[in-house]
């Protein structure tokens, strides 16, 4: 069983569209993030969350410590943010991954 | 503006070959960590460091080494390359307490052959 479960594991949408991405953990963590993989293979950071709820620009991520549930949300999608969205969590010092969700906006 | 640089961004070597793989921050990260990526596993952790000469494996740790004399780099060793280590390497690096964001370098796709 993984720690880390991601829905989807594929998402094809129109541009505009709202999009939500689902991340579910069986851990305690102390930490959650949200990374962006883009083809050729670079990650970035997106988001690091303990608790609630951040934005930045169109990127929304949220957090449920109870139900161990984090979403990231991306509104006004654009063929740009078409990549790997993956969730990672800290527990510890170990760190769970999921196996990420292949995002493609198309025009 | 903040950097973990991985030495190469595509590599062949031959099976049996001594590979190294070589990451630097330039962050003061006490955390480093290799991960490989292969299709449909995710990201896998193989070791990770959190002080210099401190290190830790992870979930895939079996014909790999690593070594970390300075805080700023921490290499991946491959002692005999083989086939099914053919994949895409990628370094992160954290602090070991607060700010727990990661910073990953842009990863190396190595091909044994």
């Amino acid at each position: 069983k993984n720690e880390v479960e991601q829905s989807p594991q594929n998402l094809t949408a129109q541009e505009g569209e709202f999009i939500t991405i689902n991340c579910s953990y069986s851990v305690g963590i102390s930490a959650l993030h949200w990374l962006q993989q883009h083809p050729g293979g670079g990650i970035v950071s997106l988001f690091m969350l303990s608790s609630g709820k951040k934005k930045h620009g169109r990127l929304i991520a949220t957090i449920n410590i109870q139900e161990k549930h984090s979403s990231l949300h991306i509104t006004a999608s654009h063929p740009r943010d078409s990549a790997v969205y993956i969730c990672a969590v800290r527990s510890g010092n170990q760190f769970y991954f999921g196996t990420g969700t292949s995002l493609t906006v198309i025009p | 503006d903040v950097k973990v640089t991985q030495s190469s961004r595509y590599l062949v070597k031959r099976t049996g070959e001594k590979v190294f793989l070589e990451c630097v921050q330039d962050m003061d990260h006490e955390n480093m960590f290799w991960y490989r990526q292969d299709p449909g596993l995710g990201l896998r952790l193989i070791y990770f460091s959190y002080d210099v000469k401190m290190k830790e494996k992870g979930d895939i740790p079996e014909g790999y080494s690593v070594s970390r004399e300075k805080k700023e780099r921490f290499s991946l060793i491959l002692e005999s390359a083989s086939t099914n280590q053919t994949s895409m390497y990628l370094c992160a690096s954290s602090f070991l307490t607060g700010g727990y964001g990661y910073t990953f370098g842009s990863g190396t796709r190595l091909t044994v052959v």
